[in-house]
Formats: C-alpha cells, structure tokens, sequence
C-alpha cells in the first residue's frame, strides 16, 4: 500500500530534550516536506527536500533540522525543543515533476513541557 | 497579505444539500496549482482535488468539484449531495510557480458541519 508513515504519531517531552519524528514513504517520491499545524493558522511548511541531500528551508524553520540520506526517508529534528513546539506536525510527499497530489503522513502530536 | 484566504471559519449544512466553500488566492506567478484537503477529527489530511492554473475545465472529483474563476482568482470547493462524514476542516492550499517547487501555501481553514 502506497503510503507515508510518521513515528511516533503522539509524543509528550520536556523542553530541551532532543527528539527526532521519522518520516517515510514507499512511492519513490523525490519530494518531501514537512508541515506543522497550529489552530487558526493552517498548516505551515517547515522544511522540504527535491532529492537525496537537497534540502531547504520553509517558511518556518526555526528550532528545527531535516536530514535526507535516502530517498525515502525525511526525519525530523528538534535539537532542543521549546513548549512553542507544541504542535501537530505533518510529513507530505510527491513525484516533483507530477506534484498534483501531495501525500500526507498520519501526523505526530507533540507536546513540549 | 495572505496568500489563501477562506473568509467562512464555520459552514453548517442539511444533508443532502449542496455547499460551497469559499477560498480566494493571490499570486503574480501564471503557472500554479490549486487544491483541497479535508481533514476530519481523527486528523489526517486527506486530498480531495486539484486544479491547475492552465487547466480549462474545472477539476471535479465524484461529489467534489472546485468552481475556478482565475480573473477573480478564486477556486471554491463544491460538495455536492452532503453526507454525515463531509463534517470536518477543509483547507485550501496553493502551490507557487513552477512544478519542482511543492510547497504548499495553505488557508487557515474551513469548519464544515453536516447537519442530518
């Protein structure tokens, strides 16, 4: 089944403790971003990559990294997170030159203390 | 200025019955695209359809179909027939410029209750 899978989808952590949110998906996409989702602000991009080792910041990418070594998978890094973290986070993907759907993760709900 | 605007934070509507959902978009660039995600309570995010900016026809999708009326830039989503499981946030998204550019710009969203 064609899909994209985040883990954990529910975390509770404490301010400043580094934590990763895995992202990966099984359609050979070229593109992957992700998003995070905040009441009466929609969904807004973090950060995206075109390919392996090809990644750029969003239009929030404070308090955040991205890696991309393999083409399927697109972790998520908080170095030292902050409760202004605490969000719903969304990993998306797509064929970069046929981007007419865009394929979401199921989500991770983070909490920051 | 926002680049997506849905001006109807809640919409209710009687099964059955048609509803549009309104969005407006802004940008200077010609080629773009123009979609729509349903996100029920449980949260995922769930494609409904797309229009491209050099599509003529509008785009529809079973009981979907999005009224696209680019001089006024505004692509609404129109469900057709509303069912019990149409309640849920929907959102409308952009994506700029050329197709190897994915980011998705997106609205602050629409609450879409379905009353039976």
């Amino acid at each position: 089944e064609a899909q994209v899978t985040q883990n954990p989808r529910y975390l509770i952590t404490v301010t400043g403790k580094k934590l990763t949110v895995t992202c990966s998906q099984n359609m050979n996409h070229e593109y992957m971003s992700w998003y995070r989702q905040d009441p009466g602000l929609g969904l807004r991009q973090i950060y995206y990559s075109m390919n392996v080792e090809v990644t750029d910041k969003g239009d929030v990418p404070e308090g955040y990294k991205v890696s991309r070594k393999e083409k399927r998978n697109f972790p998520l890094i908080l170095e030292s997170p902050s409760p202004n973290q605490t969000s719903l986070y969304f990993c998306a993907s797509s064929f970069l030159l046929a981007d007419n759907e865009q394929f979401f993760g199921p989500g991770t709900r983070l909490t920051v203390l | 200025a926002q680049k997506i605007t849905q001006t109807q934070p809640g919409m209710f509507v009687q099964e059955k019955e048609a509803v549009t959902l309104d969005c407006t978009y802004d940008t200077s660039d010609q080629s773009y695209g123009l979609f729509w995600y349903k996100q029920p309570s449980s949260g995922e995010m769930i494609f409904l359809i797309y229009q491209g900016s050099y599509d003529e026809q509008n785009a529809t999708e079973g009981r979907y179909s999005l009224n696209f009326q680019k001089a006024r830039k505004s692509a609404n989503l129109v469900i057709s027939a509303s069912q019990l499981g149409d309640s849920a946030m929907y959102f409308c998204a952009m994506r700029e410029g050329a197709r190897s550019q994915g980011n998705l710009i997106f609205g602050k969203g629409t609450k879409l209750s379905v009353k039976p």
